[in-house]
């Protein structure tokens, strides 16, 4: 089905591993997303790619580090894991224009123990 | 920075009634977009209805509708002869004509009552 896959759905890490967020769109999408959706927070972004070979931080930066690897794929990173980003993680894409709304994978809930 | 804001956190409707969740937006550019998402326990997002600012009439989709005062700065969505299947959390969302970031409110949690 066409898409945007998020990998893996569900993760339990220990504080201090690192591990990486999977996401691919198949949409021929120039514009990614991360976001972090935390109870009463809404969903807040984290990086986001405009176009392939550019990323900018979001609001919520702090912890995470993003790669885009081509034009299909957009990857998060923990690279210390720490409790307070226990959340649900959620990719999105869209075409570039601002009157799209974006297409949001099924989300990764990661719990930092 | 835009912001977006829902002050209701949980509305309950009976079904086949009809329910208002509401939304307002702070921004001092005149061109953008807002959005209605739905996020059902199944945790996906789904797009179910969209505004232009430069647009004054009211968007609608089926069962769905908006009451846009971009004066006001207001955002509501209307939800008419309300199912089972409607309840689900409901985010409001700003999208700017000239940034290529969604801002999204807290949410509104829908409860519908058989």
């Amino acid at each position: 089905n066409a898409g945007v896959t998020q990998t893996p759905k569900f993760q339990v890490l220990k504080t201090g591993q690192s591990m990486t967020l999977q996401c691919a769109q198949d949409m021929n999408h120039n514009s990614m997303y991360w976001y972090r959706q935390d109870p009463g927070m809404g969903l807040r972004l984290i990086y986001y790619s405009a176009s392939e070979g550019t990323t900018d931080k979001g609001e919520v930066p702090n912890g995470y580090n993003v790669s885009r690897l081509n034009k299909r794929e957009f990857s998060l990173r923990l690279e210390s894991a720490a409790p307070s980003q226990t959340s649900v993680y959620f990719c999105a894409s869209s075409e570039a224009g601002p009157d799209y709304g974006y297409t949001f994978g099924s989300g990764t809930r990661l719990t930092v123990v | 920075a835009q912001t977006v804001t829902q002050s209701q956190p949980e509305m309950s409707v009976q079904e086949a009634e009809t329910v208002t969740l509401s939304c307002t937006y702070d921004t001092s550019e005149s061109d953008y977009y807002l959005f209605w998402y739905k996020q059902p326990p199944s945790r996906q997002m789904i797009l179910v209805i969209r505004q232009e600012a430069y647009k004054q009439q009211n968007a609608t989709e089926n069962r769905f509708s908006v009451n846009f005062q971009k004066a006001a700065k207001s955002f509501s969505l209307k939800i008419s002869d309300s199912q089972l299947g409607d309840a689900a959390m409901y985010f409001c969302a700003y999208r700017s004509a000239f940034r290529n970031k969604l801002v999204f409110g807290a949410g509104t949690i829908l409860r519908v009552k058989s």
